[in-house]
């Protein structure tokens, strides 16, 4: 199955500042997908990244505040912007991968002060 | 849209004890059905999938779990669970075709000795 790489693992930022988080794919894939999941609570999704359009966003999250850039197949980026301590969550993006489900990053902690 | 529902918000249970873990889903078409675990500290990581063919279906760990469509669930199993199984699951489903995956909110699970 496809693997991720996704960094930073953890970051602490200082509130109005952004963080971009990267995720790299060892396969080519149509589409990547972002969640988050904020603390003891489960995975909502943010946004579903395709190659060469824009992403498309699920309700409850708007692209000034979470752009995503897909440049290639194999890579995709989510910034959180004009961070808040509400911001404070795990961020993950994942992908399809044939026959094998979804394979999910190892995550992107982010601790807002 | 999709919707699922997991009865139980945090199961205990003591070493040796059969499991199950309710999940129901709200989807009119076809599904992709699927059970996660993410371990204290951890990443994602798929338990079992279910696309078609046969409804019982086994994963990885001595998990298994039954698709019955008329119940519009499934349910997650293991005979006898051992403390390494403390975690949190999450039953999460799809519709065919390169959807993104819809999440319960979780069962946190707890083995005592």
């Amino acid at each position: 199955s496809a693997v991720i790489s996704q960094k930073p693992s953890r970051d602490i930022c200082q509130r109005g500042t952004s963080l971009t988080i990267q995720c790299q794919v060892d396969s080519q894939v149509t589409m990547m997908f972002w969640y988050r999941q904020q603390p003891g609570q489960s995975l909502t999704l943010i946004a579903t990244a395709n190659q060469g359009s824009e992403a498309t966003y699920e309700s409850g999250f708007v692209i000034d505040k979470f752009p995503i850039s897909r440049p290639n197949l194999t890579f995709s980026t989510l910034t959180v912007s004009n961070m808040s301590p509400e911001d404070s969550s795990i961020y993950l993006c994942s992908v399809e991968a044939e026959n094998y489900g979804y394979t999910f990053g190892s995550g992107t902690r982010l601790t807002v002060v | 849209a999709q919707s699922v529902s997991q009865h139980n918000h945090h199961v205990i249970l003591s070493e040796a004890a059969s499991l199950e873990l309710g999940c129901n889903y709200s989807y009119g078409g076809t599904v992709n059905l699927f059970w996660y675990v993410q371990y204290p500290g951890q990443h994602l990581q798929l338990l079992l999938k279910y696309f078609s063919g046969d409804p019982l279906v086994k994963g990885i760990k001595g998990f298994e779990a039954e698709f019955i469509k008329s119940k519009f669930s499934f349910n997650l199993r293991k005979p006898s669970v051992q403390w390494s199984d403390t975690a949190e699951y999450f039953c999460a489903v799809n519709a065919r075709g390169n959807t993104p995956l819809v999440f319960g909110k979780g069962t946190r699970l707890s083995v005592i000795a």
